[in-house]
């Protein structure tokens, strides 16, 4: 069965320092990696994936993550965070039958 | 172009009763999902709804059902409501998922249920 974990329900972060956060997954075959980030009161929004290809992966509002396969992990980093960026975040994988799972959610809080 | 859209925004029950949630998916996308999110706790998949068919379902007891409509809408309902089926239901919607998982899920806001 899949199963995605994000290990950290919080992560605090200063406005202007770099930020992650930390997902890792279990995908039979090949995984098709997501994040979303959702605001209060609102639906998820899509920030980025990987299917294939490089292992760095660029998306929305500056966020950028990396694949790394011998470890399981699709870590989300931004270089300098923005208290916009506060927000609950969720890491999500799948495969070819297209069964999307998604990890329990990160909170992240970036303070002034 | 509209975004996914989800009705109604609010909704308070009584236990014992029956809802009704509804989700008008992107045009063009065929495929419709539905999930849970309970009060401080992660997405958990309900339903999965391709070309008027299930697809998939996630482990939920019966009373959970829902279809998909020639237009490609859905409704998700909930009978029997229990306490502890008060969550927001989230609506999403992607190009046809068969062939491929790597479609983008879009997301509607959500209808949030109230079980009194």
């Amino acid at each position: 069965a899949q199963s995605v974990a994000q290990p950290e329900d919080q992560v605090n972060v200063a406005e202007g320092n770099p930020l992650t956060v930390k997902c890792t997954y279990s995908v039979s075959g090949n995984p098709y990696l997501f994040w979303y980030v959702q605001y209060p009161n609102r639906g998820l929004q899509f920030l980025l994936k990987y299917i294939t290809g490089d292992n760095l992966v660029k998306g929305s509002y500056g966020f950028e993550a990396e694949f790394n396969k011998s470890q399981t992990s699709f870590h989300l980093k931004k270089p300098s965070a923005l208290v916009s960026d506060s927000a609950l975040y969720f890491c999500a994988a799948s495969n070819a039958g297209n069964m999307l799972t998604f990890g329990g959610g990160t909170r992240l809080m970036v303070k002034p | 172009e509209a975004g996914v859209t989800q009705s109604p925004t609010h909704l308070i029950k009584t236990r014992g009763q029956q809802a009704t949630l509804r989700c008008s998916p992107i045009s063009g996308h065929t495929s419709v999902y539905w999930y849970q999110q309970a009060l401080g706790l992660g997405l958990q998949f309900l339903l999965w709804y391709d070309e008027g068919e299930e697809r998939n379902r996630g482990n939920f007891p019966p009373r959970f059902s829902g279809r998909q409509f020639p237009n490609y809408s859905s409704e998700l309902n909930v009978n029997a409501l229990e306490l502890e089926d008060s969550a927001l239901y989230l609506c999403a919607s992607s190009l046809a998922g068969l062939s491929s998982g790597a479609n983008v899920l879009t997301f509607g806001a959500g209808s949030r249920l109230t079980v009194l």
